[in-house]
């Protein structure tokens, strides 16, 4: 089974501020890797797919990266609607399952 | 646009089995869409269940696997979960969502809050 190490567990940034998480395989990926916000009481919410690709009607602010094993997810200016937990997920094809990033809480400072 | 709602009972006794609707609206379960399930215990993180096409074919977690099976009801365009054997383990809030063929790798939780079993005596 492929696991998902994700980094960090929470984190506290102001307004603004430039915000990274990161997000490592057990093994390569290719680009099958994909982001989600989840606000409490609510449905994750697909952000970036494939890597790189940003949901429809996401904020442009929202961005993804990288391929094989190594992947990281940035916004480029927080703001206060961004406060959420945030999880990467990897889908694999051999065999078919997938596996969830134990998740980022992302605080206002 | 396609809309998900999950619905069942909120309370299963220990061993026993839970069992869980997701209805589809704004599409139709014949879709290139793979049909799934994901459950997060209150406080915790994700975990992917499984999904089914509406061909039947099926793929599941493995650590779920030999208690786990999803169907689709096409005359009624949903699928369904069930879970055997239950635990406390297996509280957790339960989300239905898809992801579509050749689309993407990620899934989309279509509006549904999702719905929370709890598994108690």
């Amino acid at each position: 089974d492929i696991q998902m190490t994700q980094s960090p567990s929470s984190l506290s940034a102001s307004v603004g501020d430039r915000v990274t998480i990161t997000c490592q395989a057990s093994q390569d990926i290719s680009n099958y890797l994909n982001w989600y916000q989840q606000k409490p009481g609510k449905a994750p919410k697909l952000l970036i797919y494939d890597a790189s690709n940003l949901e429809t009607g996401v904020p442009s602010r929202f961005s993804g990266s990288g391929s094989g094993t190594d992947f990281t997810f940035t916004i480029s200016s927080l703001q206060p609607e961004d406060i959420a937990t945030y999880y990467c997920q990897q889908y694999d094809n051999l065999p078919p399952s997938a596996t969830f990033g134990g998740g980022t809480k992302v605080e206002i400072k | 646009q396609v809309q998900l709602q999950e619905s069942g009972p909120g309370l299963v006794k220990p061993s026993g089995t839970l069992s869980l609707t997701c209805a589809v609206s704004g599409g139709s379960i014949s879709s290139s869409n793979w049909w799934s399930w994901v459950r997060q215990p209150p406080g915790k993180g994700l975990e992917w269940i499984g999904e089914i096409y509406h061909s039947g074919s099926t793929n599941y977690n493995p650590s779920l696997k030999s208690r786990v099976t999803i169907s689709v009801d096409k005359s009624k365009n949903q699928f369904s979960l069930k879970l055997s054997s239950v635990t406390a383990a297996d509280t957790a809030v339960y989300y239905c969502a898809r992801r579509v063929l050749y689309d993407s790798s990620g899934y989309r939780f279509g509006g549904g809050q999702g719905t929370l079993v709890t598994v108690s005596s």
